[in-house]
């Protein structure tokens, strides 16, 4: 069983359209992200939640707008898709929140290209 | 604010041949350092951590120690293989950073050749 997974892995899809992510985690952690991977491998974190509250929102456009139905899931819709939203997008989940979170678990990320 | 410097990429070895990537980081008190993997098409793993000053993490012969005092936590291996290639990120998590935050590294890429 894969411990993060998100789907889908790829996405293509035009400027303009609304598009989801969806990222589940069945360690049992109580705090969940997601981080941006741009086209130079650079990562940096886009949101935190610990059981289902908004914990880090890291000056994200909000076009970007994380859902939390439980603390074992965490998914990304986006609106009005920008070229410069193309990027790998990973889901991750820790077993605590602060400044001693821990290891994070990543998903295998989500190819996002926009056209 | 707290930073994370790698040295750039991309490296390229021969099998066998020691490694170091090098890594310095900015941070107030005493943050839990740690090294992540990333093989092509797949997403991060931990490779190892350490979360005070002169702890040595390991594994997979990969080594790297906290230096508080150097501000440093270099990557080092005494014998690299070609499964070895990969883009590899240093990070820090901030003692006193809510909602348990990375800061990585630019990450830097490794290429071993057989």
């Amino acid at each position: 069983d894969t411990a993060v997974s998100q789907t889908p892995k790829y996405l293509v899809t035009q400027m303009g359209n609304d598009k989801s992510i969806k990222c589940e985690q069945n360690l049992g952690h109580d705090t969940m992200y997601w981080y941006k991977q741009d086209s130079k491998k650079f990562l940096k974190i886009m949101f935190s939640y610990n059981n289902k509250e908004l914990i880090i929102n890291e000056t994200v456009p909000n076009r970007f707008s994380p859902k939390s139905p439980d603390k074992a899931h965490l998914n990304l819709h986006i609106n009005s898709l920008e070229l410069g939203d193309s990027a790998v997008y990973f889901c991750a989940s820790s077993l605590r929140t602060g400044g001693r979170a821990g290891e994070l678990f990543f998903g295998e990320g989500s190819r996002l290209t926009v056209l | 604010g707290d930073s994370v410097t790698q040295m750039e990429g991309p490296v390229t070895l021969s099998e066998e041949a020691f490694l170091t990537i090098n890594c310095t980081y900015t941070a107030t008190g005493y943050p839990s350092l740690f090294w992540y993997v990333q093989y092509p098409g797949e997403g991060l793993q931990l490779l190892l951590k350490a979360t005070k000053a002169d702890d040595k993490g390991s594994n997979k012969g990969f080594e790297a120690t906290y230096r508080k005092e150097t501000t440093s936590f270099h990557l080092e291996k005494g014998s690299v293989q070609v499964s070895d290639s990969a883009v590899y990120f240093c990070a820090l998590m901030g003692i006193y950073n809510q909602g348990g935050k990375l800061i990585f590294g630019q990450g830097t890429e490794l290429s071993v050749k057989p």
